[in-house]
């Protein structure tokens, strides 16, 4: 298995530009996650879907984050305008959670390999 | 939501020697990952212990549910131990992990 994709790998842009993060979960997970990182505030979550719903997006900062699933195998995070504090590695994370008629799942989330971003 | 404590914060070790980092937590859990954060950035999943204990070479962990705690053990450090170790669990309420500030630990030849 690939694991986690994310992309681009990097992102440099100016400030008020938008920006567009990408991730590619587990084939066959059926939770996805994105998580940020910042010296300031260590690893926090941000949203997170199951079944391609978004179920808890308290941890977004604010309107010029959005997040979306269109698909079990696609999501996306975008920031409009961006800002020199959004400045950070943005995780994305997969799991598969218990469910239906399956087994307990151990629901143990796998992390992609971040997108460090810098707005200027 | 749930509070996590990690200690120490920062942690020299020579080559060869042992540690045991330490993670509180304010809640009940039903999951608690550790992971190891690389120079490089990555997240490697270490453990999946919301309970009982786990050996894989070099690294064991213990998770004490009841009482509110997890340990992680590395024995005989090398160099490539270094970096930040992060204990995450999961409280009983929600899918997501609450991550430590992490022990960030550094393996001198």
């Amino acid at each position: 298995d690939a694991g986690v994709i994310q992309s681009p790998r990097h992102e440099v842009t100016e400030m008020g530009q938008e920006v567009t993060l990408r991730c590619k979960p587990i084939s066959g997970h059926n939770s996805l996650f994105w998580y940020r990182q910042t010296m300031m505030r260590g690893l926090e979550l941000l949203i997170y879907f199951n079944n391609n719903v978004p179920i808890d997006d308290s941890g977004m900062p604010e309107d010029r984050f959005s997040a979306k699933m269109p698909n079990a195998s696609f999501s996306t995070l975008k920031i409009q305008p961006s800002e020199p504090r959004d400045s950070a590695v943005y995780f994305c994370a997969s799991s598969l959670a218990p469910g239906g008629g399956l087994r307990v799942a151990k629901n143990i989330q796998y992390f992609g390999a971040g997108t460090r971003l810098s707005v200027l | 939501g749930i509070q996590v404590e990690q200690s120490p914060p920062d942690l020299i070790l020579q080559e060869g020697a042992n540690s045991t980092l330490r993670c509180n937590f304010s809640d009940s859990v039903n999951n608690l990952q550790w992971f190891h954060q690389n120079p490089w950035g990555q997240l490697i999943n270490l453990f999946y212990i919301p309970s009982g204990t786990k050996q894989n070479g070099r690294l064991s962990a213990t998770t004490v549910a009841t009482e509110r705690y997890s340990l992680l053990y590395i024995s005989s450090s090398q160099t490539t131990d270094s970096g930040v170790y992060f204990c995450a669990p999961r409280d009983t309420g929600r899918r997501a992990l609450t991550f430590g500030s992490g022990t960030r630990l550094q393996v001198q030849p």
